[in-house]
Formats: structure tokens, sequence, C-alpha cells
């Protein structure tokens, strides 16, 4: 079964308005975290925000935020004020005790569009 | 700071040629070590990873395999490539679980072709 699921395969919005992108996970372990990437056309993997299983607020990142319901198992990101530079792919990634070591799985990923 | 490095960043293979990727860190001691797979359009898919030097778990059996022959040096390797082996390989690096909120950080990654 997918830890990870992001079912959105695409996405559009309007420069300058806020996007939501949706990430649900599933584990077992008490402790976990959570992260969203970016990757541009180019291919390498941004780092943009953490969550941690614990963390009772949620994570901001500057136009980053990342909207955690615990209960729920879903950590979506929310990107504000958004820019064309923000056209790429995205994905949700999580990290949770595995054999003694924190094994990061990801989502098959979100492409945005950002249109002008 | 820390850093990674990941070669070559473009390969066009023929199918039943071996394979050798290479990855190396810097600025840190004993990191865990990943090699992920993404086809095109898709996710990424965990190949292995490694906790310390010789030791590789595997996540889908293949005809890829890994080895860590040092601490900080991480090689993707395959004896006869298939055209189902092309795709994006990235390696990544992570602290261990005595660090759990920090991010994984990735190479540049590998296109990898294979005809």
């Amino acid at each position: 079964a997918q830890k990870i699921t992001q079912t959105q395969p695409g996405m559009f919005v309007q420069e300058k308005e806020a996007v939501t992108l949706d990430c649900t996970y599933d584990t077992s372990d008490p402790s976990y975290g959570l992260f969203w990437y970016k990757q541009p056309s180019s291919g390498e993997m941004i780092f943009l925000i953490y969550q941690g299983s614990y963390d009772q607020q949620n994570a901001t990142e500057g136009r980053y935020s990342l909207n955690f319901q615990k209960a729920r198992k879903s950590a979506n990101l929310v990107i504000s004020a958004s820019q064309l530079g923000d056209s790429a792919m995205y994905f949700c990634a999580m990290r949770e005790t595995a054999r003694g070591s924190y094994i990061p799985t990801f989502g098959r990923g979100t492409s945005l569009i950002v249109h002008p | 700071s820390q850093t990674i490095h990941q070669w070559p960043a473009t390969l066009v293979q023929p199918v039943g040629s071996p394979l050798s990727l290479e990855c190396t860190v810097e600025g840190t001691s004993n990191p865990n070590l990943y090699w992920y797979r993404q086809a095109a359009g898709r996710g990424l898919q965990l190949l292995f990873y490694s906790v310390g030097i010789g030791q590789i778990s595997s996540e889908v059996p293949q005809n890829l395999s890994a080895s860590r022959p040092q601490d900080r040096q991480f090689i993707l390797s395959s004896k006869k490539l298939l055209l189902s082996d092309s795709g994006f390989y990235l390696c990544a690096w992570g602290e261990g679980f005595r660090e759990m909120n920090t991010e994984a950080f990735f190479g540049q990654g590998t296109r990898l072709t294979v005809v």
C-alpha cells in the first residue's frame, strides 16, 4: 500500500493566487516527519518545508505553509501568492523509523503550472 | 557545509552494457545514503539505502546493485542494462535516527537512457 498519496497529478493556478497541493500519508509510527520538495524541470530536488508529527503548530517557510491535520493524516502544502517560478513538480515525503534509520518515502508528485 | 556530488549528469548506454553511477558526500560523517529512480512523469522510487559502510538494503528486486566502499561514497551498478532501466537517478543523503527532522539532500541527478 502507498504510504504517501498525492491525488492531484496536475494543478493550475493564476499568478498571485494561492494554491493547495494535497498529501495524505499512512504510518503506524508515532514519530515521523513530513516534507515537501520542489522539482523544477532541471531535475534537482529542492527542500521546501518540514513538519514533525509532534509539532503543535503548522510549519511555515516564507510563502509556503503546511496544513497539518494529524487525525486525518494529511499534510497539504499551501503556496501563497503564486509566482511563475513556482511551476514545477511537487513531492510530499515522509520519514519514519525503519530498522533503526529514517527512510524517506515519496509520493508520485503533483505538477503545478502557474499561469500569468 | 555539506555537499553531495553525483556523476555523470547524462548517460546514454546500449542495452546489455554495464553501469556505474557514483555519488559522494562531503562535510558530514556516517550519513544515510539513498539511491532513487524516477521514471518519466513519475514519483521517486527508492532503490537502495545504506546506513553504514558495506551495509546495503535493497527495496526493489532488479538487475541493479549498490555498494558503499567508503563512508561517504555510494555506487549504483549494473552488469547488463535493460531498456527499462532508463530514468532519472538521484542520490541523496540524510542524517540517521538521531536527527529525524532533517531533510534528505539530493544530488543533481543522472539522466540515463538505455538504447
